[in-house]
């Protein structure tokens, strides 16, 4: 079944600085990647997502990039603001097991002011 | 209007209990899925309904059971509940490989 890695856990940069959060996927069937942005007390939220037929997708400070070859995608948030300090998931789905999106061990941002 | 609904927020329960927690969704979505996530905030998929059909059962102990009486609604039951069920419960819905919308979750505390 799917397997998702995702680095680093925890990840603090200076407000206005970028910040990038990698994962790797391992079933190769996989072909939706969504990212999934959980603040304090709520549940999960879309903030973007890719397909496998994309290799980069941008939405205002937020791009993702897909490498299908090497199974990784990366979320990068530029130009930070003390709003964007939440728990961020990448997750993959749609292979083997359409209906199962498995997603990575979380990524704890803190924006510095 | 809420999409995914869950219900109750909060649960405090002694140990040995039976409890359950509900869970609709309004968007027509045919994929209703519960996860849990623990203290570190992993989130770890339970089960997954497609059309109230049981498509995926992960390594959960039976004393967990989901029910779906209908495609909106995905209601999970604990038998004999134990400390280390204590956990946040989120119950999410889906089209077939799209994304998935997450209710507000259950916090679950065992004493």
């Amino acid at each position: 079944g799917e397997n998702v890695e995702q680095h680093p856990s925890t990840l603090s940069v200076q407000e206005g600085d970028s910040a990038v959060i990698k994962c790797t996927y391992s079933d190769s069937a996989s072909n939706y990647f969504p990212w999934y942005k959980q603040e304090l007390g709520k549940g999960p939220q879309l903030i973007i997502d890719i397909r496998s037929n994309v290799g980069e997708k941008k939405d205002q400070r937020i791009a993702v990039t897909l490498n299908k070859t090497a199974k990784h995608f990366s979320l990068h948030i530029t130009e930070t603001q003390p709003e964007d300090s939440a728990v961020y998931f990448c997750a993959a789905g749609g292979g083997s097991s359409a209906s199962k999106i498995i997603f990575g061990s979380g990524t704890r941002l803190s924006i510095r002011p | 209007d809420t999409a995914v609904s869950q219900t109750p927020k909060y649960l405090v329960t002694q140990m040995g209990n039976d409890k359950s927690i509900k869970c609709e969704q309004n968007l027509g979505h045919d994929t209703m899925y519960w996860y849990k996530q623990d203290s570190k905030k992993f989130l770890k998929i339970m089960f997954s309904y497609n059309n109230k059909e049981l498509i995926i059962n992960e390594t959960v102990p039976n004393r967990f059971s989901p029910k779906s009486p209908d495609k909106a609604h995905l209601n999970l039951h604990i038998n004999s509940l134990e400390l280390g069920d204590s956990a946040v419960y989120f119950c999410a819905s889906s089209r077939k490989g799209a994304e998935a919308f997450f209710g507000q979750g259950t916090r679950l505390t065992v004493v």
